[in-house]
């Protein structure tokens, strides 16, 4: 695998249902994103884990709760979802070195409908 | 935080250089630009990206004039393929300050 992967690419849920979102990166970054893509709106910021520290969007819902174990693998567990949750999640990733500029990676997404 | 504003959609058609502007009016000194492209349900595809000046790699161009105000990405000879939305991004040191634009729709036409 390289890259960011992202699984499952699609995912369908109940209001009532906690479901999980994997993203890998294997590209030996030290700072993982999630982001929220809604249809016709820009990518919204939701978290953001660099150098073992988080950074989130204040606006994001309690329902919304990212995990990111080590800095290969970032998570994003759901629960009692809203249907204008569903949207693409893109998860990526970036390589943070003080003082410098960075380009993220980002994975394919996760289709999430919630019904 | 600084807002960026681009063209909702352009045309061009195969072979024709294409310039996309983006007005970013109050980005701060420690600030950049980043382009991003992205195809339908895929996630977003790094450009290019710079500082001042004149960027230039085997993908597209990047001019940035003195008052860093605004930025425009030039894609030379397009192609098909390069139907796409494209994203200017403000970025600063800090991972607290990336807001992406709502993009411009790039429809290229044969």
């Amino acid at each position: 695998e390289t890259g960011v992967t992202q699984t499952p690419r699609h995912l369908v849920m109940g209001m009532t249902n906690k479901k999980s979102l994997k993203c890998e990166q294997h590209l030996g970054h030290n700072a993982m994103y999630w982001y929220k893509q809604s249809a016709k709106k820009p990518l919204e910021l939701m978290f953001v884990y660099s150098l073992e520290e988080r950074v989130e969007n204040n606006s994001v819902p309690s329902r919304f709760s990212p995990e990111c174990p080590n800095s290969s693998h970032l998570f994003l567990h759901l629960h009692t979802l809203q249907p204008e949750d569903s949207a693409l999640y893109l998860c990526a990733s970036s390589q943070q070195l003080a003082g410098d500029m960075y380009e993220q990676y980002f994975g394919p997404g996760t289709r999430l409908t919630v019904t | 935080l600084a807002k960026t504003t681009q063209p909702i959609s352009m045309d061009s058609y195969e072979g024709q250089e294409v310039n996309i502007t983006c007005s970013h009016n109050n980005i701060a000194t420690n600030d950049y630009i980043t382009w991003y492209q992205q195809f339908p349900s895929q996630g977003p595809r790094f450009i290019i990206q710079g500082y001042k000046t004149k960027v230039t790699n085997e993908v597209a161009s990047l001019f940035i004039p003195a008052d860093r105000k605004s930025s425009t990405l030039s894609l030379p000879r397009v192609s098909l393929s390069d139907t796409a939305v494209y994203y200017c991004l403000v970025q600063g040191l800090g991972t607290d300050k990336l807001i992406f634009g709502t993009g411009t729709r790039l429809q290229v036409f044969p």
